[in-house]
């Protein structure tokens, strides 16, 4: 099966520094890629689209000077959360769509393991 | 309102039970529709992928969906503990495009 792979898992850090997330596809090329966040007992938010070589598609309410997305490659995309600040603790999670040429005719979203963020 | 409603829970049923998840929407235009589990501080895992109406079968899972009641449904027989966990629908109007999640319902399948 397709697997997606996000580093770090766990991450503290310090109010007003910044924090890069990675997120990968491991066995497959990824056209999309998609960041969400999750708060505890609640459901995900989707936080951007991203195409690779294309600007991020941010939903709305979310700041794209603070969360930085870039999808460099087929098999990578990175979220930075800039100046971080403890209400910015989460749990990060991406997924990556297999696209339509993933073999099973339809389009899948695979997510990673997810990335637990703490700003002190 | 919501698009996409899911059944809160949380659910609490002993191990052999059937279990029933449940998610109603309000928009036609959704034609995918999928099952995910969650289990604690994991990423979302894919059970289960259906195209418009009808039934799919896989091992022990059922998922069903009735578009014209605007209701989807996901079945679990023979349920175990390791089916423990947070289940999310999910559904999109388009084949390669973002989907919209239910809020999850948490399950507990006791031994």
């Amino acid at each position: 099966g397709a697997v997606v792979s996000q580093h770090p898992s766990w991450v503290i850090c310090k109010s007003g520094t910044s924090v890069k997330i990675e997120c990968r596809s491991l066995d497959f090329q990824a056209t999309t890629m998609f960041w969400y966040r999750q708060f505890p007992k609640q459901s995900l938010m989707l936080m951007a689209t991203s195409n690779e070589g294309s600007k991020a598609t941010y939903e709305q309410g979310v700041e794209k000077d603070k969360f930085l997305i870039n999808h460099a490659s087929l098999t990578l995309s990175t979220l930075t959360v800039t100046s971080a600040h403890p209400e910015d603790s989460s749990f990060y999670i991406c997924s990556a769509s297999t696209g339509l040429a993933g073999g099973r005719g339809t389009d899948t979203q695979y997510f990673g393991p997810g990335t637990r963020l703490t700003v002190l | 309102q919501k698009e996409v409603e899911q059944d809160p829970g949380p659910l609490s049923v002993p191990e052999g039970a059937i279990v029933s998840l449940n998610c109603t929407y309000s928009n036609s235009a959704f034609q995918y529709f999928m099952w995910y589990r969650q289990y604690s501080r994991k990423g979302p895992e894919l059970l289960m992928y259906t195209y418009s109406s009808g039934n799919k079968e896989d091992g022990r899972f059922t998922a069903q969906v009735d578009k014209s009641s605007k209701y989807i449904s996901l079945f679990i027989r023979d349920s175990q503990p390791s089916d423990s966990a947070t289940y999310l629908c999910a559904m999109k109007n388009t084949n390669a495009g973002k989907s919209t999640f239910g809020d999850g319902t948490t399950l507990t399948v006791k031994p």
